[in-house]
């Protein structure tokens, strides 16, 4: 199987909250991530998590972490047509010094009004 | 320079010949990344650089694909004899070694007829 698994799809209302979730294999992961790909352009770092902390906050977003079930989320809050996009979860393992991060094949987050 | 920049941002090629596809990345980023994205598949690693030196070349599909870095700074992505499955987006990403913070360029959308 893959190393890092998401939904390929999602869609959502504008205003209402967009979770998009992502499992991954590898339990040695340092680093956890999120990338924003809007159409035609290329990814965007939107947040990482490091694997000993299980929340982190930045504005309308929310990552949470379950190390034990290797689960990754993502919470958008107050979502806007402006989040359409495919969102790319993303594991990465200190390797020498450099983090190669795995992805996932990315979901399709669908705001309609 | 700012960001990651890639060039160019559009090449078709035809079956058979050779391509270059370049990547700069951030000022003073010592890792670099290439990765490639089929339509609707998910970011495939291919190689990654520290310094000078590609310490895993392990996800170059084949011994078309070749990549060099100079200077610690650009990097070119070589594909010889073009194959119509080489058709893709070609991404770069750049970070600081011991940061878990990689920067992509726009990509470069290669086809080939």
């Amino acid at each position: 199987g893959e190393d890092v698994e998401q939904s390929l799809f999602l869609s959502v209302r504008e205003g209402d909250s967009s979770v998009i979730n992502c499992t991954y294999t590898d339990s040695s992961s340092t680093y956890l991530y999120w990338y924003k790909q809007e159409p035609g352009a290329g990814l965007q770092l939107l947040t990482y998590i490091f694997s000993n902390m299980d929340m982190k906050q930045d504005q309308r977003l929310t990552v949470l972490l379950n190390k034990k079930d290797k689960h990754l989320s993502l919470r958008i809050a107050d979502t806007q047509t402006g989040d359409s996009a495919i969102y790319f979860c993303a594991e990465t393992y200190d390797e020498g010094g450099s983090y190669i991060p795995t992805f996932g094949r990315g979901t399709s987050l669908i705001v309609h009004p | 320079g700012a960001g990651v920049s890639q060039s160019p941002s559009n090449k078709v090629t035809e079956k058979g010949k050779d391509v270059e596809l370049r990547c700069d990345p951030i000022s003073g980023h010592t890792a670099l990344y290439w990765y490639r994205q089929s339509l609707g598949q998910g970011l495939e690693f291919l190689i990654y650089f520290q310094g000078n030196s590609a310490p895993d070349k392990s996800g170059l599909p084949s011994d078309r694909f070749s990549a060099e870095r100079t200077g610690g700074s650009v990097s070119t992505l070589t594909i010889q004899r073009t194959q119509q499955e080489d058709s893709a987006v070609y991404l770069c990403a750049s970070s600081l070694i011991g940061k878990a913070e990689a920067f992509f360029g726009q990509g470069t959308r290669l086809t080939v007829v």
